[in-house]
């Protein structure tokens, strides 16, 4: 059965304080691995798409990495307005326009 | 551009009342989705579409029903609500079947009491 993890389930930071959220997958074929951010009371918005291992991308204080079996989203140097609860989803392979999403991490920065 | 428009944004039903979450895209995207979130359980994909007159079931499509007559919009029915279904929806939807980039209404929180 296709399957993503997502840990830990909280995390807590103080501002300046780099971190990694972790993204596991078991899946039959992966098509592509996303990352989004959602804000209480919000839908999710879209962060990063990573196709293959070994592919990384980057965006102000967030970088996202992808191999085999998990991605990353590594957090420098966070900021309290990076605060939100981060998702992975993954395609797969012959599984049409179904996405499978993790439960998400719930990040709070302190300052 | 409006984006993504869910309405509406809550509702309350009584056991076995029927009602309708609405959806509409304004960007011309071919495919559209239909999500439920619950604490611990993240996103779960209901029902998804492909095309005007093209819908298929999710993960946990029991329950609902969908329809998809115009490229614009893909309403969520519930025929019978059950308190099972209390959950937040979204709406989400792509330029392509490819799915490379969701674009997530901002929700509809449904209690059935």
């Amino acid at each position: 059965e296709d399957q993503v993890t997502q840990s830990p389930e909280a995390l807590r930071l103080q501002e300046g304080e780099s971190s990694s959220l972790n993204c596991s997958y078991t899946v039959s074929g992966l098509r592509g691995l996303f990352w989004y951010r959602q804000d209480p009371g919000k839908g999710p918005e879209f962060l990063f798409t990573l196709y293959s291992a070994g592919e990384e991308k980057e965006k102000e204080r967030l970088k996202a990495t992808l191999t085999k079996k998990e991605s990353f989203l590594h957090i420098t140097a966070p900021k309290p307005e990076d605060s939100a609860t981060y998702l992975c989803a993954v395609q797969v392979y012959n599984q049409g326009g179904k996405l499978i999403f993790g439960q998400g991490t719930e990040l709070s920065v302190k300052p | 551009n409006a984006g993504v428009t869910q309405t509406p944004k809550f509702q309350v039903l009584k056991t076995g009342q029927s009602m309708t979450l609405q959806c509409a895209q304004d960007m011309n995207h071919e495919y559209m989705s239909w999500y439920r979130q619950d604490p611990g359980m993240g996103l779960r994909l209901i029902h998804y579409s492909v095309g005007a007159g093209i819908t298929d079931q999710g993960e946990v499509p029991n329950g609902y029903n969908v329809s998809r007559s115009t490229t614009e919009d893909f309403p969520l029915r519930l025929l019978s609500a059950a308190p099972s279904q209390t959950s937040v929806y979204f709406c989400a939807s792509s330029y392509t079947t490819n799915v490379e980039k969701l674009f997530f209404g901002s929700g509809t929180q449904l209690s059935v009491l």
